[in-house]
Order: structure tokens, then sequence, then C-alpha cells
């Protein structure tokens, strides 16, 4: 079965911890994404990655940071730098190259701060 | 630059009746339209695209839309509602140029009264 994996599907942090959300894909796609969702405020990029070992900041990249050391893997660590971090995190990957626009989504995690 | 504004957080119909969310957006370069689900807890599923030739596109679960460059408009519609439709709609936009990131709209969310 081809997709998008996240884990874990709920994760509890107490302030100060970092933690480290994980992204697997077996689409072989080259793209891949983190966004944000709070309710009311749609998905707001994190940061993402066009190829393996190299990644860019999005709209809201303060206090997470990412890697990209395998094509398949894109983890989210949630810093102590983050001051707001309860929120609901989607992953997305896009297959590289012309003509390939659409982002498909995993299941999401949702992240509370205790 | 690109952005989205989808008019009105909360939609209610009938079951039966017709289902109308609208979105409209901004772009200074042709842009790539995208409208997506959302159910409780889960990951974004496409709907439907647009991204060049017959403005009015069809998705899945019955639902079109037509893009109207002269109105900046692409809603979405679906001509009969059913329970099963209720959910979170999310409507993106990509430029045709460039980086091949998504700019969200905040998201509509359909009740469906039965």
């Amino acid at each position: 079965d081809g997709g998008i994996t996240q884990s874990p599907k709920y994760l509890f942090r107490k302030e100060g911890q970092n933690v480290t959300l994980s992204c697997e894909q077996n689409l072989n796609h080259d793209a891949m994404y983190w966004y944000r969702q709070d309710p009311g405020q749609g998905l707001r990029l994190i940061y993402y990655s066009q190829i393996v070992n190299d990644f860019q900041k999005g709209d809201i990249a303060e206090g997470y940071s990412v890697s990209r050391e395998k094509k398949e893997s894109f983890p989210l660590t949630v810093t102590s730098a983050q001051k707001n971090p309860t929120a609901f995190y989607l992953c997305a990957s896009r297959a590289g190259g012309a003509g390939t626009d659409t982002q498909y989504f995993g299941p999401g995690t949702r992240l509370t701060v205790l | 630059a690109q952005s989205v504004t989808q008019l009105g957080s909360h939609v209610s119909v009938s079951e039966g009746a017709l289902v109308l969310l609208r979105c409209n957006y901004s772009s200074s370069v042709p842009p790539y339209l995208f409208w997506y689900v959302q159910y409780p807890n889960q990951g974004l599923q496409l709907l439907l695209k647009y991204t060049t030739g017959a403005t009015l596109v069809k998705g899945i679960n019955g639902f079109e839309a037509e893009f109207k460059k002269s109105e900046t408009s692409f809603h979405l519609t679906k001509p009969s509602a059913h329970m099963s439709d209720a959910a979170e709609y999310f409507c993106a936009v990509k430029s045709s140029a460039g980086a091949n990131n998504l700019f969200f709209g905040t998201g509509t969310r359909l009740t469906v009264i039965p």
C-alpha cells in the first residue's frame, strides 16, 4: 500500500521538552512538506524539502527544525523555543518534475503541550 | 504573491440540497487551484484541481468547481448534499511558475442537516 504515514497519532509534551514527529512516504516522491493546522487558520507551511539533504523554511519555521537524510523520511522536531506548539501537524509529499502539482497528505499528528 | 479567501467559515445545508462553497484567489500569474476535504482528525484528501484547459473541473464524490478568471473565483458545488459530505473543505492556490508551495484558505466547515 503506497502512502504517507505519520506517527504518533497523538503526542503529549511537557513544557521545555523537544519532541520529534515522524513522517514517512513510500510513494517515491521528491518533495515533502510540514504544515501546522490551528482552528480557523487553515494550514500554514513550516518547512519543505524539494530533494534529499535540502530543505527551506516556510512561513512559520521559528521553533521548529527538520532533516531530510533519506528520500522517504522528513521528521519534524518541535523545540522548546516554539511557544505555542499545541496544534495538528500534517505532513505532505509531492512527486517531483513538471506537471506534478498535487500534494498528498498523511493522517496527521495531534500535539498537546501539558 | 498568491492568496485564497474562503467566504463563510461555516455552511449548513439540508440533505439533498445544493452545496456551494466559495473560494476567491489572488495570483499575479495564472493559478493552479485545488479543493481538499478533511474529515475529523484526518489528513486532507484531494477533491479536484484546475491547472489548465477546461474551466469546469469534476472531482470525486460528485463535486465540481468552475474556474472563472474574470471573477478570480473557484467555487465548489455539489447538486445534492449527502450526510457523508459533512467535513471541512479547503481551497488552495499554487503559482503556475516558480515554487510549488500551496497557499491555503482558512477552510469552510460544512454541516449537513438530515
